[in-house]
């Protein structure tokens, strides 16, 4: 399993962005595919995740309205993408392979492996 | 879910052992009787690797040194012997519902 994610940006307040995770080793259509944002100092937070061969989507509160998450099976690639972007989203942004379990009808999902990050640093 | 990890780093000598614990502020129990709770540990400049699953499963490849257990909603990461490659950031996060969450870390450093 190997998750090659684009390089880091460096973007003004405002700007849009498109970032990209591409997927090999393994079936990338039917694996869930996440995004996870790291600021130093803070604890880890999650953006959400991609069914790839559905489009099945999942996102975090925090970030529901602000991001957009999409897939491209044709290419094996995951986006996480910006129409406006802040200050505030200022970090590293990894995307990670989900593995899925089940238990008695209910579904979980834990990351098991992830890219090296792709750095966004938005200032003015 | 916030979960709570204490210390916020810890330097230990090699072949001592280190502990880390990570609080849950809800019940992680699932009806299935698994704990969901994942350990990950990030070495400096690298992403961060799975290393335990549902509380105490480690992943293949993870020495038998690294070891999770539970005690009601706190959750403990424990290396038995540490060794200078387990350098890094080591957090927790659970995975009984969504938004997953995460630990705010525990640096561990070589004394």
């Amino acid at each position: 399993v190997h998750l090659e994610q684009s390089g880091g940006e460096v973007k003004k307040p405002g700007d849009s962005l498109k970032i990209a995770c591409t997927g090999s080793g393994y079936d990338f259509a039917h694996y869930w595919i996440g995004w996870v944002r790291q600021v130093p100092g803070e604890a880890m937070q999650w953006v959400g995740f991609i069914f790839p061969s559905d489009s099945d989507i999942r996102y975090s509160p925090s970030f529901e309205g602000h991001v957009t998450i999409s897939a491209d099976t044709s290419v094996s690639a995951a986006y996480l993408q910006w129409r406006s972007l802040r200050a505030s989203d200022n970090g590293i942004y990894f995307c990670a392979r989900v593995k899925t379990t089940f238990g008695l009808g209910a579904r979980f999902w834990h990351f098991d492996f992830w890219g090296r990050g792709t750095l966004i640093s938005v200032s003015s | 879910i916030v979960l709570t990890q204490t210390p916020l780093s810890l330097a230990v000598n090699p072949g001592q052992p280190a502990s880390i614990t990570c609080k849950s502020s809800r019940n992680l129990r699932h009806d299935n009787g698994k704990n969901l709770l994942c350990w990950y540990l990030q070495r400096p400049g690298q992403p961060p690797q799975l290393l335990i699953e549902e509380t105490s499963v480690r992943v293949s490849g993870v020495p038998e040194r690294f070891s999770g257990r539970v005690s009601g909603t706190d959750f403990t990461l424990q290396i038995s012997r540490v060794e200078a490659d387990d350098v890094g950031l080591y957090f927790c996060m659970q995975n009984i519902e969504i938004p997953l969450t995460f630990g705010g870390g525990t640096k561990l450093e070589i004394k």
